[in-house]
């Protein structure tokens, strides 16, 4: 079974532009959460989606948002990039974490603003 | 509100040390879960374990090791006999009332700790 995929990797942006995340779940996962880590702030929850719908969101600016489509595949979108968004970008597959099933995670997306 | 401290910073051993790797929580909550999570210099998070707060049994999956204590409020991990390849950061999390669908899918993360094996 393939695990979870995000791309791009790496992406090198600007002050000011836009981007956009992508994280394909484990097949027949239906749960994605979004984290953004950085060495300041550690380990932060940005936002859960279950079967297209928001479910939960962590305490971040309206310049992220998120949405996940019917194949249960997920983006993320943050716009107009600060510097302080540099992070690792990861998102995490499960069932259903409400249902106390386990999350797997991605290999991360790097976001470097200049 | 939930919080996940792990108080060391950075380890350093030589290989074949045991090792300990301390976490403690706080929560409100009586039903949650603790998570340990290794990030290798790839940055994938790499599930270790999970253990429910019903369930105080300590468990032991090869070299690795936890011991979970509701009275302390702690879960640490203790690695036996460390090998060069341990070399990572780890990190305890809390998910609280997971069924709670407003909790959904978040988990509450520690800094991390830096174990460093060394040959």
């Amino acid at each position: 079974k393939a695990g979870v995929t995000q791309t791009p990797r790496y992406l090198i942006k600007t002050r000011g532009q836009q981007v956009t995340l992508s994280c394909s779940p484990i097949s027949g996962h239906r749960s994605v959460s979004w984290y953004q880590q950085t060495p300041g702030q550690g380990l932060q929850f940005l936002f859960e989606y279950f079967s297209e719908t928001q479910r939960n969101k962590g305490n971040f600016p309206g310049r992220f948002s998120g949405r996940q489509f019917s194949n249960s595949r997920s983006e993320m979108n943050v716009s107009t990039l600060e510097l302080g968004d540099s992070a690792l970008y990861l998102c995490a597959s499960s069932l259903d974490p409400a249902a106390n099933n386990e999350q797997f995670f991605g290999p991360g997306t790097r976001l470097t603003v200049l | 509100a939930q919080k996940v401290t792990q108080a060391q910073t950075e380890i350093s051993v030589v290989e074949k040390e045991d090792v300990t790797l301390d976490c403690v929580y706080e929560t409100r909550d009586t039903t949650y879960y603790l998570f340990w999570y290794k990030q290798p210099p790839s940055g994938e998070l790499v599930f270790l374990i999970r253990r429910n707060s019903f369930d105080e049994q300590n468990e032991i999956s090869g070299r690795y090791s936890w011991n979970f204590q509701k009275s302390t409020s702690s879960f640490n991990f203790t690695i036996t006999a460390s090998q060069v390849v341990d070399s990572a950061v780890y990190f305890c999390a809390l998910s609280e009332a997971p069924e709670r669908v407003t909790n959904a899918g978040k988990s509450t993360f520690g800094d991390g700790t830096t174990l460093t094996v060394k040959p």
